[in-house]
């Protein structure tokens, strides 16, 4: 199947500074990405929907400004987490949707993100 | 808008039993898709099984095996002959048809296969 692979895996940072979190479809290109946080033990909730060449979509609730996101490429998705606090401290998966057939969604590793 | 909810956070079940897990959604489309995922613990999340609404037959992959009931919004995951690699969160999902592949989440069922 095809794979989505997202880097860093786990990231520690210094509260206030910013934090890139890259997701890449590796053998297929993808128009569309989603992004998703999860809380331990908690389900995942759609942040954004981002798409190759516009602006990123936001689901009510999330900070645009807060949360960038880039999709300059059909194979990559960036999201930035700009002046990050402790309680943005959390586990963050992108998914890429296959542009053709089913459009089945493909998810990455994830990324733990630890704000001190 | 839609909901899904799973209403078992945790189940544990023998080697080689049987288990199914439960996910109910709401929702008044009448085109779309249903998921079941695993996460393990490796985080990665891997699809199970999916199922369109428009078809009446349970979707099967060799030991996952659904139970779509449309009427009563309900769809089941029955794993057979459970193995310690089946150890995992599996979420429920939804996606309207034309949704832009836009899942929603229920808030997932952690099982344990036991030796």
């Amino acid at each position: 199947g095809a794979v989505v692979s997202q880097h860093p895996s786990r990231v520690i940072c210094k509260s206030g500074t910013s934090v890139k979190i890259e997701c890449r479809s590796l053998d297929f290109q993808a128009t569309t990405m989603f992004w998703y946080r999860q809380f331990p033990k908690k389900s995942l909730m759609l942040m954004a929907t981002s798409n190759e060449g516009s602006k990123a979509t936001y689901e009510q609730g999330v900070e645009k400004d807060k949360f960038l996101i880039n999709h300059a490429s059909l194979t990559l998705s960036t999201l930035t987490v700009t002046s990050a606090h402790p309680e943005d401290s959390s586990f963050y998966i992108c998914s890429a949707r296959l542009s053709t057939g089913a459009g089945e969604l493909f998810f990455g590793e994830g990324s733990r993100l630890t704000v001190l | 808008a839609q909901t899904v909810t799973q209403s078992q956070p945790e189940m544990s079940v023998q080697e080689a039993e049987t288990v199914t897990l439960s996910c109910t959604y709401d929702t008044s489309e009448s085109n779309y898709y249903l998921f079941w995922y695993k996460q393990p613990p490796s985080r990665q999340m891997i699809l199970v099984i999916r199922q369109e609404a428009y078809k009446q037959q349970n979707a099967t992959e060799n030991r996952f095996s659904v139970n779509f009931q449309k009427a009563a919004k309900s769809f089941s995951l029955k794993i057979s002959d459970s193995q310690l690699g089946d150890t995992a969160m599996y979420f429920c999902a939804f996606m309207k048809n034309n949704a832009g592949n836009m899942l929603t989440f229920g808030g997932g069922t952690r099982l344990m296969v036991k030796p």
